[in-house]
């Protein structure tokens, strides 16, 4: 069994402060890390899908980075708005693995507050 | 596009009563998913489909059937409902390019709660 795990499990932060969460996962067998995010009574919604060490994501205010020797990837926020409240999971897939089966971690709920 | 849908979106069952679940899509995608999400933990894969007649066990399949006659739908069955299978299912379909980098689409979910 895949151990993916997040942190913190929950953040709380105002509005206009900048915010960063963690994904940790097996370092060996990496193939490609996704992250989604989720807004209560909606569904998970792609925001990154990363394969290298090294890469660096970015959409608008949010970006990801991940370290696939270490096993980690970060996820920012800058300026988080009260839109930015949701759950944002992380998904891991590795080189063993079929088809696009992901593993997801617990995910970190984000609350942003004016 | 209405992407990918699930009916009904509430159900609630008694121990032992049977119920499909469908999942449509018109994106043309591949691939299909069944996931479960219960409190504390993360999506788990119950079953997959890498295309039209083919099906696979994830995760959790235990419990559960899945068929996949039509590319566009993914049905899953509780052959005999049991209250551990309480949860939120949520169906996802991806268009594998290269198979794991593509992002998966996922339905509004169904609440299922077995009495």
């Amino acid at each position: 069994i895949l151990n993916v795990e997040q942190s913190p499990q929950s953040l709380h932060v105002q509005e206009g402060d900048s915010t960063n969460f963690t994904c940790s996962f097996p370092s060996s067998n990496f193939y490609a890390l996704h992250w989604y995010r989720w807004e209560t009574a909606k569904s998970p919604e792609a925001l990154f899908v990363m394969t290298l060490n090294g890469d660096e994501k970015k959409k608008g205010r949010i970006s990801a980075t991940l370290n696939t020797k270490e096993g980690y990837s970060y996820l920012y926020i800058k300026g988080s708005q009260p839109e930015d409240s949701a759950t944002y999971l992380c998904a891991f897939i590795g080189s063993t693995g079929t088809a696009s089966k992901l593993t997801f971690g617990t995910g970190t709920r984000l609350q942003v507050t004016l | 596009n209405a992407g990918v849908t699930q009916t009904p979106k509430f159900r609630v069952l008694k121990t032992g009563q049977s119920m499909t679940l469908l999942c449509a899509q018109d994106m043309n995608h591949e691939y299909m998913y069944w996931y479960r999400q219960d409190p504390g933990m993360g999506l788990r894969l119950i079953h997959y489909s890498v295309g039209e007649g083919t099906t696979a066990k994830g995760e959790v399949p235990d419990g559960y059937n899945v068929s996949r006659l039509k590319k566009q739908n993914f049905l899953l069955g509780l052959e005999s409902a049991a209250p551990s299978q309480t949860s939120v299912y949520f169906c996802a379909s991806s268009y594998p390019r290269t198979g794991v980098t593509d992002t998966q689409y996922f339905g509004p979910g169904t609440r299922l709660t077995v009495l």
